[in-house]
């Protein structure tokens, strides 16, 4: 079974840095990555989305980067605000059917002001 | 336009009773599923719709669960004899499309239903 794993499981930082999660997982057939965010008391909302076959994808000061073959993705979150705070998921999904996504426990972010 | 939507938002139920956990999706999205949050924990599977049918309900941890979505828009998750250990948020999501054809899709989370068994 697929098993997900990130690190660290807490980050404080101060306003202004760049910082980077990381996600790990066991089964390298996967058919795409995600990374959402999780705001207290809230749904899950995707930052970013990739394919098996990309590298990498950016959205605004957020850069996700996938290595299949190795099992690993990093979410770059730079110049971070206190709006950033949040806990944030990496969910992997099943490449044999498709139909399952396995999530990490999460990083849960401070971005101290 | 409206997003993925959950209800109720809070449910206090004793052990031993049934409940049901409604989802509305986004509207055309094809694909539908349900995920329990423990505290601390990443979302955890538990079946997902492609349209009418549960295409994969692996997830569901014991016979005491179940999920319908007969029109294939609305789902409901029942649960049946609650226990404590059935405590936890449910999750719902949606996308336009499930399996391998919805590989670019993103997922719409609802908020969630935070179900509490004492």
């Amino acid at each position: 079974k697929q098993e997900v794993t990130q690190i660290p499981a807490a980050l404080s930082v101060p306003e202004g840095e760049n910082l980077v999660l990381n996600c790990s997982f066991t089964d390298s057939a996967i058919y795409n990555l995600q990374w959402f965010r999780q705001d207290p008391g809230k749904g899950l909302t995707s930052l970013l989305l990739i394919q098996s076959s990309q590298r990498e994808q950016t959205s605004g000061r957020l850069n996700a980067s996938l290595d299949k073959s190795s099992g690993r993705s990093t979410l770059y979150i730079a110049a971070s605000q206190p709006g950033d705070s949040a806990t944030y998921l990496c969910a992997v999904r099943d490449g044999y059917t498709g139909n399952q996504f396995y999530f990490g426990t999460g990083t849960s972010l401070t971005v101290i002001p | 336009g409206a997003g993925v939507s959950q209800t109720p938002s809070n449910k206090v139920t004793e052990k031993g009773k049934y409940v049901e956990l409604r989802c509305d999706p986004i509207s055309g999205h094809t694909a539908l599923y349900w995920y329990r949050q423990s505290l601390g924990q990443g979302p955890e599977f538990l079946i997902y719709f492609q349209g009418t049918g549960a295409a994969d309900d692996s997830g569901l941890p014991n016979d005491r669960f179940f999920a319908v979505r007969p029109e294939g828009s609305v789902s409901t998750l029942k649960i049946q004899r609650t226990e404590r250990g059935d405590s936890a948020v449910y999750l719902c999501a949606s996308s336009l499309n499930g399996g391998l054809a919805g590989g670019t899709d993103t997922q719409y989370f609802g908020p969630g239903t935070r179900l509490t068994v004492l």
